[in-house]
């Protein structure tokens, strides 16, 4: 059982490039959130899902579009980068709501250059 | 609109003392409130929950916290630190309406824990 897995771990970007984090999850959870993490911010919400199909709008959601085709899949897509956009990046699911608790990926680290 | 305030970026204990990290709230309503640790190049992993039943909440690893509704806090200890406790630890409230999907997290807290 994998859990929920993140492509690629690391990756560096220049300014106006676009990108997608892959983020798959292998135990039917119907509930997926990408969340950025940068120091002394903690993580804040981008986008979330709860279930194919129906995704809305986090905290932080300018420069960044998902979609949920399937239940295992939560691909994030970066347009154009900015260096704004440097952090690590995790996906999290979560079976029927928080209270649950999440799991966490392991994480992407993105660079803009 | 929710808020988790943590105390203290970083704290440093001796191995074998008391560990104590704080957090407080802000939450219009009875929230759901959690504790997370990351380790270093890891994901974050969930330690305890608090769900509106028990108020004294045992987690993984020897920690617990409590919830005191009229201190709007929800601090984690756990009696005796280890070397492997070394972490960042992540407080997060959820507003039970919404299903909690907009969990919000404190900036976190990082444990040192000296030999």
């Amino acid at each position: 059982n994998a859990g929920v897995t993140q492509t690629p771990k690391f990756q560096v970007l220049k300014t106006g490039q676009s990108m997608t984090l892959q983020c798959a999850q292998d135990m039917n959870h119907e509930y997926m959130s990408w969340y950025r993490q940068d120091p002394g911010m903690g993580l804040r919400l981008i986008h979330y899902s709860v279930g194919a199909g129906i995704t809305d709008q986090g905290e932080v959601p300018n420069g960044y579009n998902v979609s949920r085709s399937t239940t295992e899949d939560f691909p994030l897509r970066l347009l154009s980068a900015a260096p704004s956009q440097t952090s690590v990046y995790f996906c999290a699911s979560t079976p029927g709501g928080v209270l649950y608790g999440y799991t966490f990926g392991s994480g992407t680290r993105l660079t803009v250059v | 609109a929710q808020s988790v305030t943590q105390l203290g970026s970083h704290v440093s204990v001796s191995e074998g003392a008391l560990v104590l990290l704080r957090c407080n709230y802000s939450s219009s309503v009875p929230p759901y409130l959690f504790w997370y640790v990351q380790y270093p190049n890891q994901g974050l992993q969930l330690l305890l929950k608090y769900t509106s039943a028990a108020t004294l909440v045992k987690g993984i690893n020897g920690f617990e916290a409590e919830f005191k509704k009229s201190e709007t806090s929800f601090h984690l200890t756990k009696p005796s630190a280890h070397m492997s406790d070394a972490a960042e630890y992540f407080c997060a409230v959820s507003d039970p309406r919404t299903g909690g999907f907009k969990t919000i997290f404190g900036a976190g807290t990082r444990l040192f824990v000296k030999a």
